[in-house]
């Protein structure tokens, strides 16, 4: 079983501060991680991904986050908001399913709002 | 844009009737995976074809089905509509079925369930 936990439903923060979207995830098998982002009205993004090379990934936009086995966590960073980064972000897991499937379960999202 | 498209955008129907949901996926992508999204539920995935057969199920109730193609598209059946039916659907398309597959979504049918 593996099940995936936003810690935040809502992150504030000022456009220019650092962002932190916090994910803790539990897994039976060596997960693939990966952050995915929804602006309104629109479908889902794909930010970052982690499949078991380097720890600490980097994606789109300055994003980057760090997997922590130790913690089971996947926390998404930001150095510097900007105000376009205002929208839903998804922490997802993938392992083994039955027959060698790979069944995603994402987390229930954090709302990120940006302040001028 | 990702590339995958999903058709219609949006759909009001009414309970107890059926809909079909239609995805193109990514020219060269094998892969189409149903997601449904609702406010209370978040997001679910239903279920997985790769290359014209059902490779993975997730959350999905008997009264929806889908299918994959020859040429890739897919459908997903939703029967005996109820208003917890309504939601977004999404459909996502990678080119295999492995584990680090990125995935790319769709914009989602709107589904209201009056």
């Amino acid at each position: 079983a593996q099940s995936v936990t936003q810690l935040d439903s809502h992150v504030s923060v000022s456009e220019g501060t650092p962002v932190l979207l916090r994910c803790n995830y539990s897994s039976s098998y060596s997960p693939s991680l990966f952050w995915y982002v929804q602006h309104p009205n629109k479908g889902l993004q794909l930010l970052l991904k982690y499949t078991s090379a380097a720890t600490l990934v980097k994606g789109i936009n300055g994003f980057e986050a760090e997997f922590k086995k130790s913690e089971t966590s996947f926390h998404l960073t930001k150095p510097s908001a900007h105000m376009s980064d205002a929208a839903e972000y998804f922490c997802v897991v993938k392992g083994s399913g039955a027959g060698g499937s790979y069944i995603p379960t994402f987390g229930r999202g954090t709302s990120l709002i940006v302040h001028p | 844009d990702s590339g995958v498209t999903q058709t219609p955008k949006h759909l009001i129907t009414a309970t107890g009737q059926r809909v079909t949901l239609r995805c193109s996926p990514r020219s060269g992508d094998l892969s189409v995976y149903w997601y449904q999204q609702s406010l209370d539920q978040g997001l679910q995935f239903l279920i997985q074809y790769y290359n014209g057969e059902e490779r993975a199920k997730g959350n999905i109730l008997e009264r929806f089905s889908a299918q994959q193609f020859p040429d890739l598209h897919s459908e997903l059946n939703l029967s005996s509509l109820e208003l917890g039916d309504s939601a977004l659907y999404f459909c996502a398309s990678s080119v295999e079925a492995r584990n680090q597959e990125t995935q790319y979504f769709g914009p989602g049918t709107r589904l209201l369930v009056l």
